[in-house]
């Protein structure tokens, strides 16, 4: 089944205390995408990646590392939690315009979303 | 830079009755339209989507939305709602660059009553 795994789908910490949000996907898309989700904001991204290697901020990025060493892994890294970065975390994914073989026609800019992880910091 | 306003933060509706979740988006350039439904407790799911063309897309479950670019509206509805379609709405905008970026609208909460 193609889809977007994330774990671990809960997480309580305390400040300060590094912690790795993963997410893998199977449908070797090219492009990933970190975003969080808060109450009355919407969902806002955080990091994201157009292939391998090739990773650049989004909107809210401050506090947060990532890494694309592979195709099909993303991982978000907190290196020091703070409370403000209480939240619910999605990855995404999408194949590139560029991937398909057939140009505009294939380009879907489609989605795919992991189902969450709801972190908590103390 | 885009931004994206749901006009209505929540829609109580009956059972088979119609529904119109508002949309309006701001943006300087050409960007692609987006509905995406969260079910209690998971991920966000594609409804809809406008890239080109016709300007009224149909989606997923009955789904329907219109772009209006004179008005930057991209109202979702649907004629007849179920109970199983109590979930939070997002309308989302893509500025069709490299970054891809989903800018969310916060979301409107439809509850079907029966």
């Amino acid at each position: 089944e193609a889809q977007v795994t994330q774990n671990p789908r809960y997480l309580i910490t305390v400040t300060g205390k590094k912690l790795t949000v993963t997410c893998s996907q199977n449908m070797n898309h090219e492009y990933m995408s970190w975003y969080r989700q808060d109450p009355g904001l919407g969902l806002r991204q955080i990091y994201y990646s157009m292939n391998v290697e090739v990773t650049d901020k989004g909107d809210v990025p401050e506090g947060y590392k990532v890494s694309r060493k592979e195709k099909r892994n993303f991982p978000l890294i907190l290196e020091s939690p703070s409370p403000n970065q209480t939240s619910l975390y999605f990855c995404a994914s999408s194949p590139n315009p560029s991937s398909g073989g057939a140009g505009f026609g294939r380009y879907t800019d489609t989605q795919y979303f992991g189902p969450g992880t709801r972190l908590t910091v103390l | 830079a885009q931004s994206v306003t749901q006009l209505d933060s929540q829609v109580p509706v009956f059972e088979e009755a119609p529904v119109e979740l508002r949309c309006n988006y701001s943006s300087s350039v050409s960007v692609y339209l987006f509905w995406y439904v969260q079910y209690p407790n998971q991920g966000l799911q594609l409804l809809l989507k406008y890239l080109s063309g016709s300007t009224l897309v149909k989606g997923i479950n009955g789904f329907e939305a219109e772009f209006n670019k004179s008005q930057t509206s991209f109202h979702l509805r649907k004629p007849s709602v179920h109970i199983s379609d109590t979930a939070e709405y997002f309308c989302a905008v893509s500025d069709r660059t490299g970054r891809r970026a989903l800018t969310f609208g916060s979301g409107t909460r439809l509850q079907v009553q029966p």
